[in-house]
């Protein structure tokens, strides 16, 4: 069962912080990894994808992946009240994309 | 471009009752997933078609789930009959494609998704 960990958080940061998302995956094949954006009552919306070890950054979103270890993260930098949502990190194995069950992320003005 | 269309957006049924979900991926699209959200839960794939060939139903409940992709476009899933723990939002997305070697860059759309309550 390839499984994707993340904490359910409530994840609560001021306005203008940093906020720090973690995920860890069990399936070591894992080639591509994604984070999603979920606002309450709306589907799921893609932010960042990531493939290779390091950082990937885009706009105030840094994306953080490290195979060795088998984790993933997200930094959101200058967090603004309009980042509050959960977070989903999804991995994609040879054919399907798994998800964890996301971080709830709280700005707080 | 058009994003991924899903119908009914909300659907109340009582339980053993039948429930069918439609879905209209972006045009193009290959690949479309069906997913299950259990509130405070991840998506869960039921599903994969590429085309109009499944790919992955391992996780599809296949004595009350069944789904279908004719044609290679629009998609419809069924639950019959339903059960109270099927209660959850029924996500639909699609993608360009879907490799098992090398990288993906295809992220997946979403729908808006059906928000089944069964009671």
């Amino acid at each position: 069962q390839k499984e994707v960990e993340q904490n359910s958080g409530p994840l609560s940061v001021p306005e203008g912080a940093i906020a720090s998302l973690n995920c860890t995956y069990s399936d070591r094949g894992s080639q591509s990894f994604f984070w999603y954006r979920q606002y309450s009552g709306k589907s799921p919306e893609l932010i960042m994808s990531i493939y290779s070890n390091g950082d990937k950054e885009d706009g105030r979103f840094t994306a953080q992946l490290n195979k060795a270890s088998q984790y993933v993260s997200l930094l959101i930098r200058d967090s603004q009240p309009s980042d509050s949502a959960t977070y989903l990190c999804a991995v994609k194995g040879s054919y399907q994309l798994t998800f964890g069950k996301g971080t709830k992320l709280s700005v707080i003005p | 471009e058009a994003g991924v269309a899903q119908s009914p957006r909300y659907k109340i049924i009582e339980k053993r009752q039948s429930v069918a979900f439609w879905c209209n991926p972006i045009s193009g699209h290959a690949t479309l997933y069906w997913y299950q959200q259990i509130l405070g839960q991840g998506p869960k794939l039921l599903i994969q078609f590429q085309n109009n060939g499944v790919v992955d139903d391992s996780q599809l409940p296949k004595d009350r789930f069944s789904a279908e992709r004719l044609k290679g476009v629009d998609s419809t899933l069924k639950i019959q009959p339903a059960k109270l723990e099927d209660s959850a939002v029924y996500l639909c997305a699609s993608s360009l494609g879907s490799l098992p070697t090398g990288l993906s860059n295809y992220g997946y759309t979403f729908g808006s998704g059906t928000r089944l309550t069964v009671v």
